[in-house]
Parts: structure tokens; C-alpha cells; sequence
């Protein structure tokens, strides 16, 4: 069963901490994504990935860290200096850059 | 500036009719746009890709029409369900580096 698959659908993150958002994907597919969306907004890009061990900013980057250590896998850490972290995160890949990107379920992110 | 603009922000319509949404955009140079259906609280899902050569696309009860020179696209729903109550998301990608830039969408709700 091919897909992209974010986990957890729900998180909740404490003052201070950080959080780690988890995307796999089993396409083969060279790029990955990750997007904020805010309600009633569109998708706002964090950071991207074109290839294993490298990784972009995107426009929003400012309080998020990523890792590429694997083709499958593109981790999202929310740290604290992301003073506003309460959104819809969502991760995305494409075999390409200017290919149709499948895009996960997404992850709900809440401040207790 | 790449920007893209969809209209109208929010759209009611009644199950069974036909409805248009509209996206401009100044995105350039131009490599491809892409519709998304975006169902609350979920990923978006992609209903259609259109290069500079094509000018219409259909996938179901859903039609996109492209106009390059203008740089105007248009996502038609026919004999609408109450299942296409949804945000309808317009991407323009370039061919510099690839990058997308996301429309704010369009929220549809069809009503009984």
C-alpha cells in the first residue's frame, strides 16, 4: 500500500519544548515537503528537500528543523523558538520539482 | 512577485448544479497548474496538472481550463455531490528551482 504517512495525527506541544513531526514515504519519490496552514489560509512552505542529505528553507522557516537521512523519511522539529506553533502541518513528495506532489493526512499541532 | 489569486473565497451552491471556480496568477516563467481538493482536515488531493500546451483537463465531474496567455485557469465541477463540499486549491509551479506557489483556495459547500 504506497502513500505518505504523518504521524501523529494529533500533538500537543508544552512552552519550552520541542516536537518532532514524522513523515514516510514508500513512492521512491526523490523531494519532500512541509507546509503550515493556518485556517482559512493557504499552505505556507517550511522547508523542502530535492535529495537524501540536503534540504532548503522555505518561506517560513524560522523555528522548524529538518533531517534527511533517508529517501523515506523527512522528520519536521518544532522548536521553541517557534513562538506560534498552532496550525496543520502537512508533508508532501513528487518524483520531481514540478511534478504533482501526494500530500500526507496531516498532523494537528496544539499549544497546552 | 509569483502570486495566485483564487475567486470566489467561499461559493454555496445546491446538489446537482454546475459551478466555476477561477485562479490568476503571476507566476513566471510558467512550468505547470495544478488543482487540489482539499476535504477539512485532511491532505489535499490532486484532481488535475496542466502544462503551457493544454488547455483543458478533465478527471470526473471536474474540468480545468487553461488560459496561458492570460494566465487564467478555471476549475469547473458538473452536477455537483454533496462529497465535493471542499477547499479547492490552486498551485502554479515555475520552472526556476521549481518552486510552487499556493493559491488561498476556494471553500465550496454544496447543500442538499
Amino acid at each position: 500500500d504506497g502513500g505518505i504517512t504523518q504521524s501523529p495525527k494529533y500533538l500537543f506541544r508544552k512552552e519550552g519544548q520541542n516536537v518532532t513531526l514524522s513523515c514516510e514515504q514508500n513512492l521512491n519519490h526523490d523531494a519532500m515537503y512541509w507546509y503550515r496552514q493556518d485556517p482559512g489560509q493557504g499552505l505556507r512552505l517550511i522547508y523542502y528537500s530535492q535529495i537524501v542529505n540536503d534540504f532548503q528553507k522555505g518561506d517560513i522557516a524560522e523555528g522548524y528543523s529538518v533531517s534527511r537521512e533517508k529517501k523515506e523519511s523527512f522528520p519536521l522539529t518544532v522548536t521553541s523558538a517557534q513562538k506560534n506553533p498552532t496550525a496543520f502541518y502537512l508533508c508532501a513528495s513528487s518524483p520531481g520539482q514540478t511534478n504533482i506532489q501526494y500530500f500526507g493526512a496531516g498532523t494537528r499541532l496544539s499549544v497546552l | 512577485k509569483n502570486q495566485v489569486e483564487q475567486s470566489p473565497q467561499s461559493l454555496i451552491i445546491l446538489e446537482g448544479k454546475n459551478c466555476t471556480l477561477q485562479c490568476n496568477y503571476t507566476v513566471s516563467p510558467f512550468s505547470n497548474l495544478r488543482w487540489y481538493k482539499q476535504d477539512t482536515g485532511r491532505g489535499p488531493v490532486s484532481l488535475t496538472i496542466m502544462t503551457f500546451s493544454e488547455n483543458t483537463k478533465s478527471n470526473g465531474r471536474y474540468t480545468a481550463t487553461l488560459d496561458a496567455d492570460t494566465k487564467q485557469s478555471s476549475l469547473h465541477i458538473t452536477a455537483s455531490q454533496l462529497s465535493d463540499s471542499a477547499s479547492y486549491i490552486c498551485v502554479v509551479t515555475n520552472t526556476n528551482a521549481g518552486k510552487s506557489t499556493f493559491g488561498d483556495g476556494t471553500t465550496l459547500t454544496v447543500k442538499p
